[in-house]
């Protein structure tokens, strides 16, 4: 069985430039997650879609961070303007449905401002 | 105060050894509970889910105190391949939403 697969693997920007990352879910998994996981520091949530639309987005910087899933399938999230302190790498999980089961994790978008 | 506090470590130790890791936790609504496994550069991966009652895995066991809010991790006849960063995790679902909540990682490594 396939994996979460993301691209690109890595990504150097200039800041206040704008960057995007696309995510592609395990085949038949309904829910899907953004972490952002800075240097020393575990993953933390973003955002959390069922299908295409948002569960949570309680902790996504709304006025330079966006995402959708418009077909409840891949999705993307882009930064704009990025800031120096959005340098982390950028992990998309995907999990069969809400509630109780495991989240598999991709191997991340690793971003970096200058 | 942080949401899910551990050591970050680094903890070394020799292989064969005995190495037990702790964390607590502040949002008593948690409902679940883990350990990842993160290799330098790669995603987390799940290690083995917490139960009140204690769980063993091999090597691996977990204990969870709701009461005290604390989850432990202890690894037994530690071998070179366990150097990794293990990540306390909790989950409190509501609303639809189930997103994890990470702690910061305690960074293992074994020396042979």
């Amino acid at each position: 069985e396939a994996g979460v697969a993301q691209s690109p693997r890595y990504k150097i920007i200039e800041k206040r430039q704008s960057v995007a990352f696309w995510c592609n879910p395990i085949s038949g998994h309904a829910t899907l997650y953004w972490y952002q996981q800075i240097l020393g520091q575990g993953p933390k949530l973003l955002i959390q879609f069922q299908n295409n639309g948002v569960v949570d987005d309680s902790q996504l910087p709304k006025d330079r961070f966006s995402a959708e899933r418009l077909k409840g399938v891949d999705s993307t999230l882009k930064i704009q303007p990025a800031k120096l302190e959005d340098s982390a790498v950028y992990l998309c999980a995907s999990s069969f449905l809400v509630g109780g089961y495991e989240q598999y994790f991709g191997p991340g978008t690793r971003l970096t401002v200058t | 105060r942080k949401e899910v506090e551990q050591d970050p470590g680094p903890f070394n130790v020799p292989e064969g050894a005995t190495v037990a890791f702790n964390c607590t936790y502040s949002n008593s609504a948690s409902q679940s509970f883990f350990w990842y496994r993160q290799d330098c550069r790669k995603e987390p991966k799940l290690l083995m889910s917490v139960y009140s009652s204690g769980n063993e895995d091999g090597r691996f066991t977990a204990q969870l105190n709701r009461a005290s809010q604390y989850i432990s991790l202890l690894i037994r006849d530690s071998k070179l391949s366990d150097s990794a960063t293990y990540l306390c995790v909790v989950r409190a679902t509501g609303g639809g939403a189930d997103g994890l909540t990470f702690g910061k990682g305690t960074h293992l490594i074994i020396q042979p």
